[in-house]
């Protein structure tokens, strides 16, 4: 199995522009996690889906943030407009949840808002 | 408001040696916990976990104890080596909510 594959992997993009982060869990994960790592906060879980619905978005910071997981093996974080403040790593994590607690993370997305 | 918290950023351990990293929790509600270790430019790989009726866990190199009265975490590192050196984040699990701490940035020098 490939992991978790997120694109891409380094964004860079002014003020005010939309960004889309890309995920693909693994093959048969029932949950899919969002995080985001900075360096005060560590990672912080901004949303998470089970079947592809989102469960819990409370870690989601503002409106200008969404996620949708259209299905089982595509999930979208966006965010619109940018801001030079959400300028952090991005991963997305999946997991079996019936059998494992453990989630396997993808290589993360570097977004630099200027 | 950080429910983990890891106090050390960094810490340094000479090759051979024990490495001991620490984690703290609030929340009581905590049943499971977790140590990752994350390579510069990778995701965080999952190392070890404990269960919350448990108080110690090991699994070759790597031990991890639970403290449930001083909500406190430790991992144990023995021997030390070259290849531990990453950053190891602690989290906690209630029902499908983690929780992850800062990390601590462990260099293991030769």
């Amino acid at each position: 199995d490939a992991g978790v594959i997120q694109s891409p992997r380094h964004e860079v993009t002014e003020m005010g522009q939309e960004v889309t982060l890309r995920c693909k869990p693994i093959s048969g994960h029932d949950y899919l996690f969002w995080y985001r790592q900075t360096m005060m906060r560590g990672l912080e879980l901004l949303i998470y889906f089970n079947n592809n619905v989102p469960i819990d978005d409370s870690g989601m910071p503002e409106d200008r943030f969404s996620a949708k997981m259209p299905n089982a093996s595509f999930s979208t974080l966006k965010i619109q407009p940018s801001e030079p403040r959400d300028s952090a790593v991005y991963f997305c994590a999946s997991r079996y949840g019936p059998t494992s607690y453990e989630q396997y993370f993808g290589p993360g997305t570097r977004l630099t808002v200027t | 408001d950080q429910q983990v918290k890891q106090n050390s950023p960094s810490l340094s351990v000479q090759e051979g040696r024990i490495s001991i990293l620490n984690c703290d929790y609030t929340n009581s509600m905590f049943d499971y916990f977790l140590w990752y270790k994350k390579y510069p430019a990778e995701g965080p790989t999952f190392l070890i976990s404990i269960s919350s009726i448990k108080d110690k866990n090991e699994d070759g190199r790597f031990t991890v104890f639970l403290n449930k009265s001083a909500k406190h975490l430790s991992l144990h590192i023995v021997p030390s080596q070259p290849g531990d050196s990453a950053v190891y984040f602690c989290a906690a699990l209630t029902g499908n909510q983690f929780y992850f701490g800062t990390g601590t940035s462990l260099t293991v020098i030769p």
